[in-house]
């Protein structure tokens, strides 16, 4: 099964609400990364997480990282009509090859 | 204006026919990464290369050849072995090889006809 595993697969708010998503992993990691992808677009880079932070903000994006529960949260505040997009965890593996492995997203809807 | 470039958005393949995507990075970034995303789900590592004239199988290579003879190009090549080629294609540069954020280009929908 998949390293990360996102949580909800879906999810529909209305714009100004604050959107959380979750990511829970099996393994030790290095770092959790969270990518916003657009419909029929590549991914984009948002926040990176080293396994020694337990939060990270950026803008009205906020991270946090339990590795005692091997989960992660984003938080978008305030949402905005472009926000709707999916949004992918990807972890870096503390162990075996180079490579980060991502979850099977989070559908997010803005609605106006 | 710096990025990563795939080409073409849009393929169409044959049954036993090869087709190649293009990647190209003006990134001057060292790794260089496949993935496939299938509808709905997450991303699947083909290959990756971390360097020039070397690469490494993902988890889903089977079915898929690469090549890296020049630090900005990275071709993919869907053979005919793959029997679902059928997908989102995306590829991806970092600018070393300890996989913190990853660049992508815009994609290639590989259908079959």
């Amino acid at each position: 099964s998949q390293q990360g595993e996102e949580d909800p697969q879906a999810l529909s708010i209305q714009e100004g609400e604050n959107a959380t998503m979750n990511c829970s992993y099996k393994t030790s990691i290095n770092n959790l990364q969270w990518y916003r992808q657009n419909s029929g677009r590549g991914l984009v880079h948002l926040i990176l997480i080293r396994s020694n932070e337990r939060e990270k903000h950026s803008g009205r994006l906020r991270v946090t990282l339990d590795t005692s529960k091997k989960s992660s949260s984003l938080l978008i505040t305030a949402s905005r009509a472009a926000d709707t997009a999916s949004y992918f965890c990807a972890t870096d593996l503390r162990q075996g090859a180079q490579k980060l492995v991502f979850g099977q997203g989070t559908r997010l809807t803005i609605n106006p | 204006d710096g990025g990563i470039t795939q080409s073409p958005k849009y393929l169409f393949r044959k049954e036993g026919q090869n087709v190649t995507l293009s990647c190209e990075q003006n990134l001057n970034h060292d790794a260089m990464y496949w993935y496939r995303q299938d509808p709905g789900q997450g991303l699947r590592l083909i290959y990756y290369s971390q360097i020039v004239n070397d690469f490494q199988k993902g988890d889903i290579a089977e079915g898929y050849s690469v090549s890296r003879e020049k630090k900005e190009s990275f071709p993919l090549t869907v053979t005919s072995a793959q029997k679902n080629p059928t997908a989102f294609y995306l590829c991806a540069s970092s600018s070393d090889r300890a996989n913190e954020k990853l660049f992508f280009g815009s994609g290639t929908q590989l259908s079959v006809l």
